[in-house]
């Protein structure tokens, strides 16, 4: 079974306005963190925000906000103000305590696109 | 400070060789993972080495090795290039297990062609 499961292959949005990018995950463990990455067109993966499932309070980091929601296993990232530079992949990553590493599982990403 | 590096950015290789890629972290972190991007695969992880030892290993063949070094810097090897090995190669460096949000920093990647 997919463990991060992002389903909106492709988003459009208007500059200026706010846009939410859906992801679900499925763990059994309860320690976990929930990470967002942007990969422009140049291959390189930024890192925006991140969640751990501990955390009582939605993670935000400037424009970007992750709606957590634990009971439904859902990370929604959502970026506010919405910027022409914003236009890349979007993926939702998760990493599970048991690891005790760094491996991150991703999701199949989002293509944003911002229209001006 | 500087960011992670990768070398080569860009490589064409013909089956059946191998290659090499190198990653040097970013200053003071001290592990490295590796992952392989596909168009039909998406991210898949290979495998992380902190401290030169390998510390978790993704769901691939043999021919896929790594290894690190005192200076944290590390190397991906595959052997016995195959057509599907064409990808992205992206390195990420993070700080040791246990500190803070251990969040990965991205290189700009290796784009592997094999013909």
């Amino acid at each position: 079974a997919q463990k991060i499961t992002q389903t909106q292959p492709g988003m459009f949005v208007q500059e200026k306005e706010a846009v939410t990018l859906d992801c679900t995950y499925d763990t059994s463990d309860p320690s976990y963190g929930l990470f967002w990455y942007k990969q422009p067109s140049s291959g390189e993966m930024i890192f925006l925000i991140y969640q751990g499932s501990y955390d009582q309070q939605n993670a935000t980091e400037g424009r970007y906000s992750l709606n957590f929601q634990k009971a439904r296993k859902s990370a929604n990232l959502v970026i506010s103000a919405s910027q022409l530079g914003d236009s890349a992949m979007y993926f939702c990553a998760m990493r599970e305590a048991y690891n005790q590493g760094g491996k991150l599982i991703f999701g199949q990403g989002t293509e944003l696109s911002v229209k001006p | 400070k500087a960011g992670v590096t990768q070398t080569p950015r860009y490589l064409i290789k013909t089956r059946g060789q191998q290659v090499t890629l190198s990653c040097s972290p970013i200053s003071g972190h001290r592990s490295v993972s590796w992952y392989q991007q596909t168009p039909g695969q998406g991210l898949q992880f290979l495998f992380e080495y902190f401290s030169e030892t390998q510390r978790n290993k993704g769901n691939f063949p043999g021919r896929f090795s790594g290894r690190q070094f005192s200076n944290s810097r590390s190397e991906m090897n595959v052997s016995t290039l195959e057509l599907g090995d064409s990808a992205l190669y992206l390195c990420a460096s993070s700080l040791a297990p246990g500190q803070g949000t251990y969040e990965q920093y991205f290189g700009p990647g290796t784009r592997l062609t094999v013909t």
